[in-house]
């Protein structure tokens, strides 16, 4: 049982370029978040998922895009980075939206 | 705006009964108050959750008063291990908030 698993855990990115961001789980869980955490600002939530193909927005949305398309999965896109997007990314999972949250080992992004 | 404010830094020795107070003066009637641990370089790991009054769990306790407008996480004897950032997570998900505070770093000493 591996829990939440995300990849890549390190990644650079010059300004402008793309890239895809994974979260899996293998709980059967049907909530599942993604959260950006900068120094001295705590977690914060960018989108999250209630479901197989569901998807909303959080507190900070502008620049990201994500899909779900299979329960397991929960894809971060950026589509043009910028240097603001320099964090670490976590994704979490729930079973419903009142349960505790499962995080994963978190990704690492520089955008040069 | 929705805020949730904590102190950025603790100090405590072994042994010691640890409190760590939340501050949450907009929560809203559905709103759950939920603490995590997080160690560098790892996700935040789940301590305890709550509505109002107290709960306890194995390893920690969490008080909140009537108003619910501030929480108080209460690690009983803590030792070395317990070194690590503190978040408290107000909100419900059902209507789009999760708000983290900043976090408080507790450092434990021998």
């Amino acid at each position: 049982n591996a829990g939440v698993t995300q990849t890549p855990k390190f990644r650079v990115l010059k300004t402008g370029q793309s890239m895809t961001l994974l979260c899996a789980q293998d709980m059967n869980h049907e909530y599942m978040y993604w959260y950006r955490q900068d120094p001295g600002m705590g977690l914060r939530l960018i989108h999250y998922s209630v479901g197989e193909g569901t998807t909303a927005k959080g507190e900070v949305p502008d620049g990201y895009n994500v899909s779900r398309l299979k329960k397991q999965n929960f894809l971060l896109g950026l589509e043009s980075a910028a240097p603001s997007q320099t964090s670490v990314y976590f994704c979490a999972s729930s079973y419903a939206g009142k349960d505790t949250q499962y995080f994963g080992p978190g990704t690492r992004l520089t955008v040069l | 705006l929705a805020k949730t404010t904590q102190p950025i830094s603790m100090d405590s020795y072994e042994g010691q009964e640890v409190n760590i107070t939340c501050s949450h003066n907009n929560i809203a009637t559905n709103d759950y108050i939920t603490w995590y641990q997080q160690f560098p370089s790892q996700g935040p790991r789940f301590i305890i959750q709550g509505y109002k009054t107290k709960v306890t769990n194995e390893v920690a306790s969490l008080f909140i008063p009537a108003d619910r407008k501030s929480s108080t996480l209460s690690l009983p004897r803590v030792s070395l291990s317990d070194t690590a950032v503190y978040y408290c997570l107000v909100g419900d998900i059902a209507r789009g908030k999760l708000i983290f505070g900043q976090g408080t770093e507790l450092s434990v000493k021998p």
